[in-house]
Order: C-alpha cells, then sequence, then structure tokens
C-alpha cells in the first residue's frame, strides 16, 4: 500500500499569510495526488486534482505542485474562509489512500 | 447539480448488519464509479470501496474485505453499502463520492467529487 505522510499536522496562520502544506507518498505516483478541504462537520470537498489542477470554484489562492513523491499544497493568501482541515489523497493505485490531515487554525 | 444522499446509518450491536443507500441525482449515474469514504469520530479520511459504473469491477480496503459488499442499481441511481459483521472499529461517518470523471481508456480519475453529506454509522453494544 502506498502511505501519504502529510506535515505539518496543524498550522497556526493569520489572516493574509502564505501556508504550505507538504504531502510525501512512500512511492512514486506521479501526478496522482488530489488535495480536499474540510470544515467541521462537513463533507470534503475537492480543491486540487492531478497535483496541480484547480477544481472549477475554487479561488486561485489555492495551487497544487509536485510529482513523483512530494507534493505542495499553497494558499497564498489565507481567507477566513480557509480555516479547515486539508487532506492529501493518491490515485495512482488501490487501496486509494489519504494523508493525516493538517488543521489550518486561527494564529 | 449533482447530489448525492446517504442514508440508512444508526445504532446496530457488534457483529451486526446495516445497508446504506446513496441516491444520486443531476448526472448519468451509469458513467461514473462510485466509491463509500468513511472517517472515524476525530480521525481523518478512509476509503473503503469502488464499484465500477457498470458494476461489474468492485474494490475494498483490506479491513472491510469479506465483509461489506459494494453495489448499485443503475436503473434507480443509487449506490449501496451492505456491511456485515461489524465491529467497533467501523464506528465512522460514511461518505458516499462520485469519480470526477468518467474512465477511459483504462485511466479513472480516481479523484472524488461531489461527496454526499454522510450517515453515522454507530456500532455498540
Amino acid at each position: 500500500d502506498i502511505q501519504m505522510t502529510q506535515s505539518p499536522s496543524s498550522v497556526s496562520a493569520s489572516v493574509g499569510d502564505r501556508v504550505t502544506i507538504t504531502c510525501r507518498a512512500s512511492q512514486g505516483i506521479s501526478n496522482w495526488l488530489a488535495w480536499y478541504q474540510q470544515k467541521p462537520g462537513k463533507a470534503p470537498k475537492l480543491l486540487i486534482y492531478a497535483a496541480s489542477s484547480l477544481q472549477s470554484g475554487v479561488p486561485s489562492r489555492f495551487s497544487g505542485s509536485g510529482s513523483g513523491t512530494d507534493f505542495t499544497l499553497t494558499i497564498s493568501s489565507l481567507q477566513p474562509e480557509d480555516f479547515a482541515t486539508y487532506y492529501c489523497q493518491q490515485a495512482n493505485s488501490f487501496p486509494l489512500t489519504f494523508g493525516g490531515g493538517t488543521k489550518v487554525e486561527i494564529k | 447539480e449533482v447530489q448525492l444522499l446517504e442514508s440508512g446509518g444508526g445504532l446496530v450491536q457488534p457483529g451486526g448488519s446495516l445497508r446504506l443507500s446513496c441516491a444520486a441525482s443531476g448526472f448519468t449515474f451509469s458513467s461514473y464509479a462510485m466509491s463509500w469514504v468513511r472517517q472515524a469520530p476525530g480521525k481523518g479520511l478512509e476509503w473503503v470501496s469502488t464499484i465500477s459504473g457498470s458494476g461489474g469491477s468492485t474494490y475494498y480496503a483490506d479491513s472491510v474485505k469479506g465483509r461489506f459488499t459494494i453495489s448499485r442499481d443503475n436503473s434507480k441511481n443509487t449506490l449501496y453499502l451492505q456491511m456485515n459483521s461489524l465491529r467497533a472499529e467501523d464506528t465512522a461517518v460514511y461518505y458516499c463520492a462520485k469519480y470526477l470523471g468518467s474512465c477511459s481508456g483504462g485511466s479513472c480519475p480516481r479523484w472524488f467529487d461531489p461527496w454526499g453529506q454522510g450517515t453515522l454509522v454507530t456500532v455498540s453494544s
């Protein structure tokens, strides 16, 4: 199975800050990676797929990069509605696996 | 608008069974693979199972293989998850989710969008 490791597990940031979350796969997955945002009590929402493609309707302050084993989600200027937990997911092979999550909290 | 609505969750005793349903609307249901993903209270996301658009291919996490069965009725636009021999560790919110796109040339976009609102399954005596 492919293990997905996210870091950090939590980050405290202020509105307007640039936030970067990393995700590392235990083996190469090319660009078969997605990022999701989840707010408390809500279903996850797809932000980025194929490592760097922005899902329709997602603000352009979200961006993704990487290939192979190392990936990054960047929020260029954090907004109040961005405080949430973020998960990466590898889509290269079954079993599909998620990272442990990164909680973005208000500083 | 694509909508997914889960139902069937509830409290069940260890060793018991439950069947979850996910009613889909707003898209050609038979053209898309569908999945179940669960989230234990306060924990992260765990993929459970996926079924192809035709229903001919199914995939399971090791943690549920042999106990859970995914199926679909394309005439009713409904996805199911039959859960047997339930354990305390199966307690979670269960989400159904649609693949972002349809499979083509053997390549499937195994990203989930959208997700349903989730249904809570509690396994406890």
